[in-house]
């Protein structure tokens, strides 16, 4: 079956960054597109950009432009999302997932979520 | 950037009864949307996509409907397993993709 597993917990000063990463099982690593996505408390969802797991070609939301970076490895199928100059807005849970056949817009599989916290 | 309004914020409903959720986007988005659940502490969990097709697995008591800006989330005969915060995302113009703020169902 498909899982996604993500990397844990995060504490970060405001001006560092962070990596989180997420591997994938149970497909063909390269086959889907990989997408990132996080929820500050009390917010909606907000997409943050995607990954051609096979192409390893990006997309980024405009907002997290010049900020973001989303690479992947194929040898040990996993995506990696990296956030730089974090400030306290950026405290939030960062997930990861996967989108469903014909590079379909939905979500099926998700990683179960990385805590970010920012704080001095 | 499509903004995706949901409504009510709160829903409250006893079990056994109907839940009806409304999401409008701000343009059209012909029938690219999906509908997750979300419980705390766990990843969100797709229900239906393409508006009105249910994701594998997913109890039939779980309905979609509306295309363009308009879009309903039924769910028939309310469980105890299915209160939980309901969001909304456009996949049809993109980037960003888009979610709604979530409908939040309470045990009334």
């Amino acid at each position: 079956q498909v899982q996604l597993v993500q990397s844990g917990a995060e504490v970060k000063k405001p001006g560092a960054s962070v990596k989180v990463s997420c591997r994938a099982s149970g497909y063909t690593f390269t086959t889907y597109a990989l997408h990132w996505v996080r929820q500050a408390p009390g917010q909606r969802l907000e997409w943050m950009g995607w990954i051609n797991a096979g192409t390893g070609v990006t997309k980024y939301s405009q907002k997290f432009q010049g900020r973001v970076a989303i690479t992947r490895d194929t040898s040990a199928n996993t995506t990696y999302m990296e956030l730089s100059s974090l400030t306290s807005e950026d405290a939030a849970i960062y997930y990861c997932a996967r989108v469903g056949p014909y590079s379909s817009g939905w979500y099926p599989y998700w990683g179960q979520g990385t805590l970010v916290t920012v704080s001095s | 950037e499509i903004v995706m309004t949901q409504s009510p914020a709160t829903l409250s409903v006893s079990p056994g009864e109907r839940a009806t959720f409304s999401c409008r986007a701000s343009q059209s988005v012909s029938s690219n949307l999906a509908w997750y659940q979300h419980k705390p502490g766990q990843a969100p969990r797709l229900l239906i996509y393409g508006a009105s097709t249910r994701a594998t697995g997913v109890s039939a008591r779980f309905s979609g409907s509306g295309s363009g800006t308009e879009f309903t989330l039924t769910i028939s005969s309310l469980q105890s397993e299915d209160f939980a915060v309901y969001f909304c995302q456009q996949y049809d113009k993109w980037p960003p993709y888009s979610f709604g703020q979530g409908t939040k169902l309470e045990i009334k």
